[in-house]
């Protein structure tokens, strides 16, 4: 069985550095890409980015660029998303999905609530 | 890279039909046809519903389906159910920016 499965609920400081991950298995995780999705409190979904884990090409949505960090360590099926510095308008939970062919987003973390606050 | 647009909000009555539009522009939807369904619970992870614009996976209902016609591609869901209230997002591969993939805003099912 195909499963996603994510790091998870945080609660952070403004200005802190954070993590998160999303492990796959139940397949070859270097042959499908990983997205990373973001939804905040009582809004719509937004790609943030998406990488290839065979070879770490890793695309971002423009206003994310520069803000967050999309990784993968292949050793432990494992996709990452990370923030150097956080704000309270990081405030969201975040998806992982893996897409199985061209629109095909089949495979879904069940998400990892951040929490921004001073 | 603009989101696509869905309509906020729609609604039915127990087994009668609706229709979700999804309009883009000729740099995605009319061009590719590479238009997703989702389908979004309260509290839930999003749950593929249509792919590649009028597919299926597997153990999806066949009430769903779904079609496009130029910039604007539809999802269907007929003999609706109470179950079937939800959020629905589509989402479409993109020649504008560098993502190569944008959601649209998302539009609420109510079932009478």
């Amino acid at each position: 069985e195909v499963q996603l499965v994510q790091s998870g609920a945080e609660v952070k400081k403004p200005g802190e550095s954070l993590k998160i991950s999303c492990k796959g298995s139940g397949y070859s995780f270097p042959t499908y890409w990983i997205g990373w999705v973001r939804q905040t409190p009582g809004k719509g979904l937004e790609w943030m980015g998406v990488i290839n884990p065979g070879d770490s090409d890793t695309r971002y949505r423009p206003s994310f660029q520069g803000q967050v960090t999309i990784s993968v360590d292949k050793s432990i099926s494992t996709a990452y998303l990370q923030w150097s510095s956080l704000k309270a308008s990081d405030t969201a939970i975040y998806y992982c999905a893996r897409q199985v062919a061209a629109s095909r987003w089949e495979h879904w973390g069940q998400g990892t609530l951040v929490t921004v606050s001073s | 890279q603009s989101a696509l647009t869905q309509p906020a909000s729609v609604s039915g009555s127990p087994g009668q039909s609706i229709t979700i539009s999804c309009t883009g522009t000729s740099s995605d939807v009319g061009t590719y046809n590479f238009v997703s369904w989702f389908q979004q619970h309260p509290g839930k992870a999003p749950k593929l519903m249509i792919y590649d614009v009028s597919n299926r996976p597997s153990g999806v209902s066949n009430r769903f389906s779904g079609s496009k016609s130029g910039n604007t591609a539809s999802l269907t869901i007929s003999g609706l159910q109470a179950e079937d209230e939800a959020d629905y997002y589509c989402t479409s591969y993109t020649s504008s920016g560098t993502l190569g993939w944008v959601f649209g805003g998302g539009t609420k099912l109510t079932v009478l």
